[in-house]
């Protein structure tokens, strides 16, 4: 099974916007709209940030946005916090084979 | 509020079974529509998912860990299980449990358990 891509390390300042791209193929995120993303801060569990590509859990702040073209999904967050600063990962439902959960590597982002 | 929460040894020994239990509070395993998994996290791995059950018994797992995985539930005690066969070091990571986030069997996993360390090694 292929992981999802992720650029290893975005920054970006206070206040600021960011993206993060998560790039598979057809038979994941551009065939499904199942993408969800995940913040993970040392030493805690992942946090469900996003899911179904757009959707938000109830609890997570608005400035956490999600969207997809083609193969790529990208997770938004605008005015950046310090708070904000984590490992952020991508998932998808793969229809490769037997279905089944694949997930990125993860992008660590840093508040400067 | 719902919580899931992860428990067994941190040690296994290579070749035998590594077990796991997830016990969940706030909310009962067999409430229709619910689905609840198991995924691991390990530095040479990355984020990868093992294997889940739904609220009706069925079970779904990862095809690269299919043959060595088995997920079951105690529904009386409000408990599921993770049992992965034949370990190897390549198995050693931080265990999560989680609930799926909606009735939808692949829109990701909400919430989380705080993760086990388990060690394969003699």
């Amino acid at each position: 099974q292929s992981a999802l891509t992720q650029a290893a390390s975005v920054s970006g300042s206070l206040g600021q916007s960011i993206s993060i791209s998560c790039s598979g193929t057809s038979s994941d995120i551009g065939g499904h709209d199942y993408v969800s993303w995940y913040q993970q801060h040392p030493g805690k569990a992942p946090k469900l940030m996003i899911y179904e590509v757009t959707n938000r859990p109830s609890g997570v702040s608005g400035r956490f946005s999600g969207s997809k073209s083609g193969n790529t999904a990208s997770l938004t967050i605008s005015g950046l916090q310090a708070e904000d600063e984590a490992d952020y990962f991508c998932s998808s439902y793969s229809s490769s084979g037997i279905p089944h959960v694949i997930f990125g590597g993860g992008t660590r982002l840093t508040v400067l | 509020q719902l919580q899931v929460q992860e428990s067994g040894p941190g040690l296994a020994k290579p070749s035998e079974t590594l077990s796991l239990t997830c016990t969940v509070s706030g909310g009962s395993i067999n409430t229709r529509g619910f689905h609840w998994g198991w995924l691991r996290q390990s530095p040479g791995r990355g984020l990868e998912w093992i294997g889940s059950i739904s609220y009706s018994g069925n079970t779904h797992n990862n095809p690269s860990l299919n043959s060595r995985v088995t997920v079951s539930a105690d529904m009386s005690k409000n408990h599921f299980f993770l049992k992965l066969r034949s370990a190897t070091a390549a198995d050693t990571a931080t265990y999560f449990c989680a609930r799926h986030a909606t009735s939808d069997f692949w829109s990701g996993f909400d919430p989380w358990g705080q993760g086990t360390l388990v060690t394969v090694s003699s």
